[in-house]
């Protein structure tokens, strides 16, 4: 089984809707997880971070997470065509300072006008 | 305030030849970590920098080497390069603990011909 699982895409969706990515992880003492960006050409850019249980809002961006599940999730309200990206999830495996962060492979997203 | 600069940008080497690629930090950041990405892959987890030791490693194999110096920066050293090795080699930074978000540069190319 793969540490992070990730659907590749592409994920297309019109301009102005939600657009729903996810994650799943296999390592159950996961405890910081993270939501990167990443443009075509450039490097990952942190979008969010969430360490516990529920829902963590930041503008137009809602990271879910459900630790029993193994799951992740990042929603994008009124999807804009700057949104279009590549979308990395990311989760530490191990504890505090011996603990280092894997990634996903990507969802692509692409927004249409 | 200056974020995490890498040097060079790109690079070109022939199999069989070491690169030694460089990273200085985002101010306030101590440990550096690296990665390689290939096309259409995630960032793999290479190795973690902190207080100048490697802290962590990823499944590399030990031609992939690297320092850190007293004032934080890093240097990733590859040595008897392969055709495989050719990818976006990014460094992160973040503070103590290896659990911490990541702070990307904007990573070297390397191609290997």
């Amino acid at each position: 089984q793969k540490e992070v699982e990730q659907n590749s895409g592409p994920l297309s969706v019109p301009e102005g809707a939600i657009a729903s990515l996810n994650c799943t992880y296999s390592d159950r003492g996961s405890q910081s997880f993270f939501w990167y960006r990443q443009y075509s050409g450039k490097s990952p850019e942190l979008i969010m971070s969430i360490y516990s249980n529920g829902d963590k809002e930041d503008g137009r961006f809602t990271a879910q997470l459900n630790k029993a599940s193994q799951y992740v999730s990042l929603l994008i309200r009124d999807s804009q065509p700057s949104d279009s990206a590549t979308y990395l999830c990311a989760f530490t495996v191990g504890y505090s300072s011996a603990s280092k962060i894997i990634f996903g492979s990507g969802t692509r997203l692409s927004i249409r006008p | 305030d200056a974020g995490v600069t890498q040097s060079p940008t790109h690079l070109i080497k022939t199999r069989g030849q070491q690169v030694t690629l460089r990273c200085s930090p985002k101010s306030g950041h101590d440990t550096v970590s690296w990665y390689q990405q290939a096309l259409g892959q995630g960032p793999q987890f290479i190795f973690q920098y902190y207080e100048e030791e490697e802290r962590q490693r990823g499944n590399f194999p030990d031609r992939f080497s690297g320092h850190q110096f007293p004032n934080y920066s890093s240097e990733l050293n590859v040595n008897a390069l392969l055709l495989g090795d050719s990818a976006l080699y990014l460094c992160a930074s973040s503070t103590g603990t290896g659990d911490q978000p990541q702070h990307f540069g904007d990573g070297t190319r390397l191609s290997i011909l």
